[in-house]
């Protein structure tokens, strides 16, 4: 199993730019999410899925859009990326229960300018 | 609403100590805490968890964590630390809203001194 991978390892966008965020899963992993990890801040969920065509948003949303057409794939879109989108991207995936461990992917380094 | 506290940034211990990481949470209802740690560059994994049962959970590399309900803490520790173990630690305690949601703390890097 390769888990849970994610693409690009890093990328640079300047302001007003857009880009989608890779991640998917071989798991069979009903539940997918994406958090952003800021200094200082732990990690923040941006929105979650659990399962194919079902999503919804999470602590910190705006800016960000997502899409779960099969059950491994889950894109994050940035629509119009900000200096504030500036962050370390996971995208994390596990079982649907009462308290499974969750995968987390290798991340994505952002930066926009 | 659920949330967990990490009241140290930083904890420095010399290798071959016992080592403790803190944690507190507040949550309406049972709570389900998670440790995972982060090594650099890398994305975090799984130590352990509570869910219910015994107040000494037993996880990964050696590293334990005592859930205590009445002071509301869910501390990490391993009785000899390696250096191996320097990293950056979360405790997390999931959406009691019904989806895998985690709250993370905000971390505490470990770095343990030869």
């Amino acid at each position: 199993n390769a888990g849970v991978t994610q693409t690009p390892k890093f990328q640079v966008l300047k302001t007003g730019q857009s880009m989608t965020l890779q991640c998917a899963q071989d798991m069979n992993h009903e539940y997918m999410s994406w958090y952003r990890q800021d200094p200082g801040m732990g990690l923040r969920l941006i929105h979650y899925s659990v399962g194919a065509g079902i999503t919804d948003q999470g602590e910190v949303p705006n800016g960000y859009n997502v899409s779960r057409s099969t059950t491994e794939d889950f894109p994050l879109r940035l629509l119009s990326a900000a200096p504030s989108q500036t962050s370390v991207y996971f995208c994390a995936s596990s079982q649907v229960g009462p308290g499974p461990k969750q995968y987390f992917g290798p991340g994505t380094r952002l930066t926009v300018t | 609403a659920q949330s967990v506290a990490q009241p140290e940034d930083q904890v420095n211990v010399a290798e071959g100590n016992p080592l403790t990481v803190k944690c507190t949470y507040s949550v309406s209802g049972n709570p389900y805490l998670f440790w995972y740690v982060q090594y650099p560059n890398r994305g975090l994994q799984f130590l352990l968890k509570y869910i219910t049962g015994d107040n000494l959970v037993k996880g990964s590399y050696g590293f334990e964590a005592e859930f205590n309900k009445s002071q509301t803490s869910f501390h990490l520790k391993k009785p000899s630390a390696l250096v191996s173990d320097s990293a950056l630690y979360f405790c997390a305690v999931r959406d009691n809203g019904g989806a895998n949601n985690l709250f993370f703390g905000t971390g505490t890097r470990l770095t343990v001194i030869p």
